[in-house]
């Protein structure tokens, strides 16, 4: 069993709807990461949390650190949200990856 | 819009020689932070210049230090290199030092110490 794991896998949807990815981890952590990977491999920070809820623009991210489970949502999706986001935490200095999400949002 | 860029793609240095690594931000991006990849052990934190000054440095020994100019480019330095400095070193920037800021990262210098 991989120690993060990401839900969806993939998801399609359209401009406008609500979107929610899952991600649940079976280690200690002192931080968990939110990034964006577009096509072409540029990869983009979202968040950085160790507890709570952080919020940017349509991104909102959230963490429980009792379930060991964060979400990453976006409102109001538009297309040039498609991308690949992968949640990632850190553990005993390590970064350990999920296997990402790819988000694509039709017009 | 141009990225983050880094140079050198590759660097080949031998024990205990000095490395310099380049970093240059987006345009307009006051932040550059540093990052050691090294195999096996994840993405670790090293340093964060904003503005010109150093603001927060992760758990690494003194001998790894850098700068930041003021047009925001920014350098790494690595001094007495040792093997296990080989590593995938990248740099990212962001428009402020507030943490919820996107990091934008560079495609990375890969040093190899012989």
């Amino acid at each position: 069993k991989n120690e993060v794991e990401q839900s969806p896998q993939n998801l399609t949807a359209q401009e406008g709807e609500f979107i929610t990815i899952n991600c649940s981890y079976s280690v200690g952590i002192s931080a968990l990461h939110w990034l964006q990977q577009h096509p072409g491999g540029g990869i983009v920070s979202l968040f950085m949390l160790s507890s709570g809820k952080k919020k940017h623009g349509r991104l909102i991210a959230t963490i429980n650190i009792q379930e060991k489970h964060s979400s990453l949502h976006i409102t109001a999706s538009h297309p040039r949200d498609s991308a690949v986001y992968i949640c990632a935490v850190v553990s005993n200095y390590q970064l350990i990856w999920g296997a990402g999400t790819k988000l694509i949002i039709k017009p | 819009e141009a990225g983050v860029t880094q140079s050198p793609t590759h660097l080949i240095k031998t024990r205990g020689q000095q490395a310099t690594l380049r970093c240059s931000p987006i345009s307009g991006h006051t932040s550059v932070y540093w990052y050691q990849q090294a195999l096996g052990l994840g993405l670790q934190f090293l340093l964060w210049y904003d503005e010109g000054e150093e603001r927060n440095r992760g758990n690494f020994p003194p001998r790894f230090s850098g700068r930041q100019f003021p047009n925001y480019s920014s350098e790494l330095n690595v001094n007495a290199l040792e093997l296990e400095d080989s590593a995938l070193y990248l740099c990212a920037s962001s428009s402020t030092g507030e943490d919820h800021q996107p990091q934008h990262f560079g495609d990375g210098t890969r040093l190899s110490i012989l």
